[in-house]
């Protein structure tokens, strides 16, 4: 079955640390997006990627990078940087359409210790 | 500038009609989506709208009017199962192809 795949389901980071959320699809889609949601807030966008080893910065960028190497692969990085990281981490997908629907994955719990 | 306005809550009883509201300025407007999430989940796709008027699917229905800047999704005969956050989200020139999240409605249904 085609999908978005999203891990860990949940992730602990540590003061200074930085973690990584993989990100991978099989549905050949060119753009991937990365999403942050806080408690009761609707999604925030982190960065997208509109086609293989190329990237923007979305609205709050600061504190997190990306790498896109791979069609299939969009890993996010949130680095020690990131002050106030605990969200819910969605990444996302489509073929590259502003009329397309996204397709999520089941995203990611980031706390930290 | 971008901008996406919803209520933040809104409450009804099972077997109601519910009608959620969604304001937006943006540039490079190309359509309007609505998605469904439950707490702790991904959104699911609902509808998407990029002519004006009513689109109806099942239970539920979504308009546009692009002069505006203005959808509402509309719910009928209300079930427990549809208790969830309500997204509405927009493309905006400056975020590519991306799209432009509300900060979503909290829809309660009471039996």
């Amino acid at each position: 079955d085609g999908g978005i795949t999203q891990s860990p389901k949940y992730l602990f980071r540590k003061e200074g640390q930085n973690v990584t959320l993989s990100c991978e699809q099989n549905l050949n889609h060119d753009a991937m997006y990365w999403y942050r949601q806080d408690p009761g807030q609707g999604l925030r966008l982190i960065y997208y990627s509109q086609i293989v080893n190329d990237f923007q910065k979305g609205d709050i960028a600061e504190g997190y990078s990306v790498s896109r190497e791979k069609k299939e692969s969009f890993p996010l990085t949130v680095t020690s940087a990131q002050k106030n990281p605990t969200a819910f981490y969605l990444c996302a997908s489509r073929r590259g359409q502003v009329n397309e629907k996204l397709f999520f994955g089941s995203g990611t719990q980031l706390s930290v210790l | 500038g971008q901008n996406i306005d919803q209520p933040t809550e809104m409450t009804a009883t099972e077997g109601a009609i519910v009608q959620i509201n969604c304001t937006y300025q943006t540039s490079g407007f190309n359509g309007l989506f609505w998605y469904q999430q439950h707490a702790g989940e991904a959104p699911t796709f609902l509808s998407y709208n990029v002519l004006d008027g009513l689109e109806e699917k099942g239970r539920f229905s979504s308009f546009l009017s692009r002069s505006k800047g203005y959808s509402y999704l509309l719910l009928k005969e209300l079930q427990m199962k549809d208790s969830a956050s309500y997204l509405c989200a927009a493309t905006a020139n400056q975020a590519g192809t991306a799209l432009i999240f509300g900060k979503g409605t909290t829809l309660s249904v009471s039996s």
